[in-house]
């Protein structure tokens, strides 16, 4: 079954740069998540989108922005890096705002920031 | 908002044993507690979850608890083998209010000894 794909896998940059991160969700998915898991800590939520809209906002710099495209894939776009943006960026996707879909994590971006 | 505690933070058993890991969660309008399986590098793999309309549920070795009134869920592990070494996180989805939106235990490393 197809599954979410991340691209860069890895990406290194260096400080005050910028990053864009994309995601592309399960095929008839129309809902993304966007998470930041640090070194040894549980992943942290970002931002989501349904139907291209914002939906939920969590914990997200805003040196960071993100959007939904009209075939559903995300871009997370993230200006002026510091070296604390250095994790691992793990979009999820679902099929439905529903409460009751399960979340399918794709294998994430990991951002070295120099 | 959600808090979700998650113990013990390390777990090593025998290969063949049981695992136990808890959850508590703090907002009673959570309703869906899935648990997640991610090894070293890779995203977060959903192996379970139940809804706050069901007390339990069982796929072959994992199983899972849920006790609404004491806020607290529980996922179990029977005949272990060394391919389930791994951090395990629980999430709760935040309450009504955050559509989707997962909050994260700390992460339990289960380490299988042969």
């Amino acid at each position: 079954a197809a599954g979410v794909i991340q691209s860069p896998r890895h990406l290194i940059k260096e400080k005050r740069e910028t990053a864009t991160l994309k995601c592309y969700p399960i095929p008839r998915h129309d809902t993304v998540y966007w998470y930041q898991q640090g070194p040894g800590q549980d992943p942290q939520f970002l931002i989501s989108f349904y139907e291209k809209m914002q939906s939920d906002k969590g914990s997200i710099p805003d040196r960071f922005s993100a959007q939904q495209f009209s075939d559903y894939h995300s871009e997370l776009n993230m200006s002026s890096l510091e070296l604390g943006d250095s994790a691992l960026y793990f979009c999820a996707s679902s099929s439905d705002r529903s409460s009751y879909n399960e979340q399918f994590f794709g294998p994430g971006t990991r951002l070295t920031v120099l | 908002g959600e808090n979700v505690e998650q113990h013990p933070s390390t777990l090593s058993v025998q290969e063949g044993d049981s695992a136990v890991i808890k959850c508590t969660y703090s907002d009673s309008a959570s309703n869906y507690f899935p648990w997640y399986k991610q090894e070293l590098g890779k995203g977060p793999q959903l192996i379970i979850d139940i809804r706050s309309n069901v007390g339990e549920k069982k796929d072959q070795r994992i199983a899972v608890t849920l006790n609404k009134t004491a806020k607290h869920f529980s996922l179990h592990i029977t005949e272990t083998q060394p391919e389930d070494s791994a951090v395990y996180f629980c999430a709760a989805l935040a309450g009504t209010d955050s559509w989707g939106k997962l909050q994260f235990g700390a992460g339990t490393q289960v380490v299988v000894t042969p």
